[in-house]
């Protein structure tokens, strides 16, 4: 099956630092990669869609210029939390489109952000 | 609007068996996703269904009514691994997933 990856698994930073969590599709290239964004006890909340090359969609409500999100290729994409503040700490997850499975999404393992 | 509904939360016993119901409104539709999610980790792929029917894999199957727009995921011989949270997600005409909020299944021994 396809294995998205992400690294790195879990990260605590003081506030107003940078924080970059990467997301790799392993054995397949996505064409599509998506980031999540979940708070304890609450479902999935999809914060932007990026496709390779191109610039990200993002969800409203969601700030480009914090989260910075870049899809250099077809099998890595990175966001990038600038200036985290507490608020920002959440469970953030990737997820690939793309391979065989066309419609399917597959998921990252996640990243626990902590800002202090 | 776009809009998933399922319970917020369900209880069964080891061993039972037990129906997560999901109904659906989009624009458009695509397929129908089940995922597996346990506390502090990433979701996992469960079911896709596009056509009507039932969808049978081992102990979980999956049911889609498109006319209805209904969903159910059965799991049978419960086990207490089983404890999560279940999403049901649509994919919508622009392919873009639409999450519902999630089934916490609490098993009991």
């Amino acid at each position: 099956g396809a294995v998205v990856s992400q690294h790195p698994s879990w990260v605590i930073c003081k506030s107003g630092t940078s924080v970059k969590i990467e997301c790799r599709s392993l054995d397949f290239q996505a064409t599509t990669m998506f980031w999540y964004r979940q708070f304890p006890k609450q479902s999935l909340m999809l914060m932007a869609t990026s496709n390779e090359g191109s610039k990200a969609t993002y969800e409203q409500g969601v700030e480009k210029d914090k989260f910075l999100i870049n899809h250099a290729s077809l099998t890595l994409s990175t966001l990038t939390v600038t200036s985290a503040h507490p608020e920002d700490s959440s469970f953030y997850i990737c997820s690939a489109r793309g391979g065989r499975e066309r419609d399917e999404q597959f998921f990252g393992p996640g990243t626990r952000l902590t800002v202090l | 609007g776009q809009n998933i509904d399922q319970p917020t939360e369900m209880t069964a016993t080891e061993g039972a068996i037990v129906q997560i119901n999901c109904t659906y409104q989009t624009s458009g539709f695509n397929g129908l996703f089940w995922y597996q999610q346990h506390a502090g980790e990433a979701p996992t792929f469960l079911s896709y269904n596009v056509l009507d029917g039932l969808e049978e894999k081992g102990r979980f199957s999956s049911f889609l009514s498109r006319s209805k727009g209904y969903s159910y995921l059965l799991l049978k011989e419960l086990q207490m691994k089983d404890s999560a949270s279940y999403l049901c997600a649509v994919l919508d005409s622009n392919y873009q997933l639409i999450w519902g909020a999630g089934t916490k299944l609490i098993i009991k021994p």
